[in-house]
Formats: C-alpha cells, sequence, structure tokens
C-alpha cells in the first residue's frame, strides 16, 4: 500500500529529554512537511523539505530540528528547547510543494510531562 | 497576511440532509484551494483540491467551489449520512512570499442518524 507513515502513534517523555518522531512515505513524493496542531488551532507549519538534503522553516521552527537524507524519510526531532512540545503532530507530502494536493500521515500524538 | 475562517465551528444536521460548509480567505493570491476531512485522533484525508484557475471540483456526493475574487469557497455535502461525521478544514496555497498552506480552524460536522 502507497502511502505515509508516522510512529509511534503515541510518544511520552519527561521534560529536558529530546525526542524523534518518525514519517515514511513510499508515494515517491519530492515534498515533506511537518506541521502541529493544537486544540482550536489550525495547523501550524514547523518545517518542510522540496528535495532531498534540503529544508526550510516554517511558521514555528524554534524548538525543533529535521534531516532529509532519503527522500522516503523526514524525521523530525523535538528538542529540550520547545517550550510546548505536547502536541499532535503531523507530517505529510506531496509531488511538488506547489499545486499538488498534500497527503497525511496517521500522525503522532507527543506528550512531555 | 493571509487568514482562512470556517464559519460555523460546528453544526449539527439530521441524516440525509444537503448541507454547506463555508471556508473564507483573506488574500486572493492563491495558487490552490484543499478540503480536508479529520476523525477525532486521525491525520486529514484530502478531500478535494481546487487549482486557482477552477470553479469547482466534484467527488460523489462532494462539490467544492472556488470563488477567489471574493475570497470564499464552499463545500456541499449531499444526502448527508452519520459517516460524514468529521471535522473539515480548508487550506489555501499562497502565491508569492511565503508559500505554503494555510489552514482554517475547521467545522466539527455531527450527522445524527
Amino acid at each position: 500500500d502507497g502511502g505515509i507513515t508516522q510512529s509511534p502513534k503515541y510518544l511520552f517523555r519527561k521534560e529536558g529529554q529530546n525526542v524523534t518522531l518518525s514519517c515514511e512515505q513510499n508515494l515517491n513524493h519530492d515534498a515533506m512537511y511537518w506541521y502541529r496542531q493544537d486544540p482550536g488551532q489550525g495547523l501550524r507549519l514547523i518545517y518542510y523539505s522540496q528535495i532531498v538534503n534540503d529544508f526550510q522553516k516554517g511558521d514555528i521552527a524554534e524548538g525543533y530540528s529535521v534531516s532529509r537524507e532519503k527522500k522516503e524519510s523526514f524525521p523530525l526531532t523535538v528538542t529540550s528547547a520547545q517550550k510546548n512540545p505536547t502536541a499532535f503532530y503531523l507530517c505529510a507530502s506531496s509531488m511538488g510543494q506547489i499545486h499538488y494536493e498534500q497527503y497525511f500521515g496517521p500522525g503522532t500524538r507527543l506528550t512531555v510531562t | 497576511k493571509q487568514e482562512v475562517t470556517q464559519i460555523p465551528a460546528a453544526l449539527s444536521v439530521p441524516e440525509g440532509e444537503n448541507l454547506v460548509l463555508n471556508c473564507s480567505f483573506t488574500d486572493s493570491a492563491i495558487y490552490n484551494l484543499q478540503w480536508f476531512r479529520q476523525d477525532p485522533g486521525k491525520g486529514l484525508t484530502s478531500l478535494l483540491l481546487i487549482q486557482s484557475s477552477q470553479r469547482e471540483q466534484t467527488s460523489g456526493r462532494l462539490n467544492a467551489s472556488l470563488d477567489k475574487s471574493s475570497g470564499r469557497s464552499t463545500l456541499y455535502i449531499a444526502a448527508s449520512q452519520p459517516g460524514d461525521s468529521a471535522t473539515y478544514l480548508c487550506a489555501v496555497f499562497n502565491q508569492g512570499g511565503s508559500e505554503k498552506l494555510v489552514f482554517g480552524k475547521g467545522t466539527k460536522l455531527t450527522v445524527n442518524p
């Protein structure tokens, strides 16, 4: 099946620890994205990548880091510098950045205590 | 700065009713508009993508229209079913400057049997 997978579905961490969220796609898409969703708010863009080995900051990149070493994979690290990391994190991909439909993974719910 | 508004925030209808969900955006300089569905605790499912040059798109019981000049889109759902209950999100892809998807906060739809 073609699609986007995110793991794990639920993640619990103590404050001060870094944590990495996985995102893999087998759609052969060039562009990949990370969004954060909080209750009562629209999705906000954290980082995006249009091509391997290249990525750009979105609206709320502070406290996050990414890498794009392979076309299929775009992991997101939530660092201890992120002040409010508890949220629902969504990964998406598209054939290109502009004009193309974005497809989303199932999400990872991160809880930091 | 692009802002996307979805009104109402929640809507409850009886099964079988035809209904319209509204989306408005402040800047008409967009590449496209995308409608998504989100079930509780899940990722987003793309429903329809309308390019800026198009007026509408149809998929099954769904019809989305776009009036770029007035900054409005509607999602029409025919013969609603309890399985249509979900949150519906609208997002526009901005032109120029900050090229990204900007999301509304969604309309939570409940279809009662």
